[in-house]
């Protein structure tokens, strides 16, 4: 059974310029969240998307962006990048809406912004 | 913005020994509070999770005590081995239980 998808696993941007990280989640997972993890912040709570609807967004500026298709995956994208935009960006996959199904988490999204 | 205040930052252990880890978090509607492991260059991943309609869960050596009445939850590894080494995050549903709050992680080190 294939785990959660994360393309690109490493990106290299300049200050200013916009990035889209694709997720594609485990099959018959309907449930995306998208988290942000630094060093400093630890693991910080950007958006959760079931059925195509954002359910639930975190304290992160409008820059921060993300959609999800018909058949679950789904894509962050950020723009004007800041150099506090570097981080790992992981997304998590599960079966239903709401924490208590657990989540599973890529391997993520290591952002570097220069 | 409602925390989960994780200790300690970090922890070294001798192998064989015993591993704790503390949680406290803030008011919630949701039952649910799950531990990830993180291995470097990896995302987190599930290790064990509790429900407290019971005080403790256990899942061979990884054990998870809840106390409800004081908002607090603590990850147990009995006989620690130096394969444990790794970053460790509790978490709990604050808020709204479309999100999981997440502590700051406590690296733990297990030496042979």
């Amino acid at each position: 059974k294939a785990g959660v998808t994360q393309t690109p696993r490493y990106l290299i941007k300049t200050r200013g310029q916009q990035v889209t990280l694709s997720c594609s989640p485990i099959s018959g997972h309907r449930s995306v969240s998208w988290y942000q993890q630094t060093p400093g912040q630890g693991l910080q709570f950007l958006f959760e998307y079931f059925s195509e609807t954002q359910r639930n967004k975190g304290n992160f500026p409008g820059r921060f962006s993300g959609r999800q298709f018909s058949n679950s995956r789904s894509e962050m994208n950020v723009s004007t990048l800041e150099l506090g935009d570097s981080a790992l960006y992981l997304c998590a996959s599960s079966l239903g809406s709401g924490t208590t199904y657990g989540y599973t988490f890529g391997s993520g999204t290591r952002l570097t912004v220069v | 913005q409602q925390q989960v205040k994780q200790s300690p930052q970090s922890l070294i252990v001798q192998k064989g020994g015993i591993s704790i880890i503390n949680c406290a978090y803030e008011n919630t509607a949701f039952d649910y509070f799950p531990w990830y492991q993180q291995f470097p260059g990896k995302g987190p991943a599930l290790l064990i999770a509790i429900r407290p309609d019971v005080s403790e869960k256990k899942e061979g050596r990884f054990t998870i005590s809840f106390n409800k009445s004081a908002k607090q939850f603590s990850l147990h590894i009995m006989d620690s081995q130096p394969g444990d080494s790794a970053t460790y995050f509790c978490a709990a549903p604050q808020g709204s239980n479309y999100k999981l709050t997440f502590g700051k992680g406590t690296l733990l080190t297990v030496n042979p």
